[in-house]
């Protein structure tokens, strides 16, 4: 089955550039979704189809997605974007949803 | 704006059956190229999917569960349930429900519940 590989954490100061990784066979032949989750929290997606923001979502996500790796990036990060990180895309070949194990961004 | 809300049971005994409703309003279940699932999360872990269902019954269920679960839609209360059988304490997790938006370019969860807590323990 396709997986999915994120890094368990990520640091970075206010104000730099977060980036959050998500490894995959190929992924870039994928679309690839992102959630941000808050604790007790449902998760919600800030990036959809590799780079389109949802309304209502700042300009300061964007995503990337090329060969074998996705990228969620956070501009400006705020104490705000603390949070785990998911990626997601869907396998085609068993028809179903697959998650990263999720990453938790710390905003130091 | 659709909003979906997870109901039922919050401690559920071992080997006996979870049943979870998630209503769904703001919209028609029926309306668009929607699928409608449920996922769950244990405590301090990570997402699993369980199983989705489309509104003419058509359900994929993740292999993992799939034989302890049922996914089934009631167009006329526009709600869809969940039913896990045969439950031990490693079903103990927080449960969403949550739409599923199809399109050719890839399937992604647009809308969730707020989640319900259920425990198993006796």
């Amino acid at each position: 089955s396709y997986v999915l590989t994120q890094p368990p954490s990520v640091s970075e100061a206010p104000g730099k550039t977060a980036r959050i990784t998500c490894g995959g066979q190929n992924i870039g032949s994928k679309s690839v979704h992102w959630y941000q989750q808050k604790p007790g929290q449902a998760p919600v997606v800030v990036i959809c189809y590799d780079s389109d923001r949802p309304s209502g979502i700042p300009e300061r996500f964007s995503g990337s997605n090329s060969g074998n790796t996705a990228t969620l990036t956070i501009s400006r990060v705020e104490a705000g974007d603390e949070a785990d990180y998911y990626c997601q895309v869907w396998d085609s070949s068993s028809d179903h949803p697959v998650f990263g194990g999720g990453t938790k961004l710390t905003v130091l | 704006q659709v909003q979906l809300q997870e109901s039922g049971p919050g401690l559920v005994k071992p080997s006996q059956t979870l049943s979870l409703t998630c209503s769904v309003s703001g919209g028609s279940i029926t309306s668009g190229s929607y699928y409608w699932s449920w996922i769950r999360q244990p405590a301090g872990e990570g997402l699993e999917w369980i199983g989705r269902i489309f509104t003419s019954g058509s359900t994929t269920y993740n292999p993992s569960l799939k034989s302890r679960v049922t996914i089934s839609v009631d167009t006329s209360k526009n709600q869809f349930s969940l039913k896990l059988t045969s439950v031990t304490a490693a079903d103990t997790a927080v449960y969403y429900c949550a739409r599923v938006k199809v399109s050719n370019s890839g399937f992604y969860f647009d809308y969730w519940g707020q989640g319900t807590l259920v425990t198993v323990s006796s």
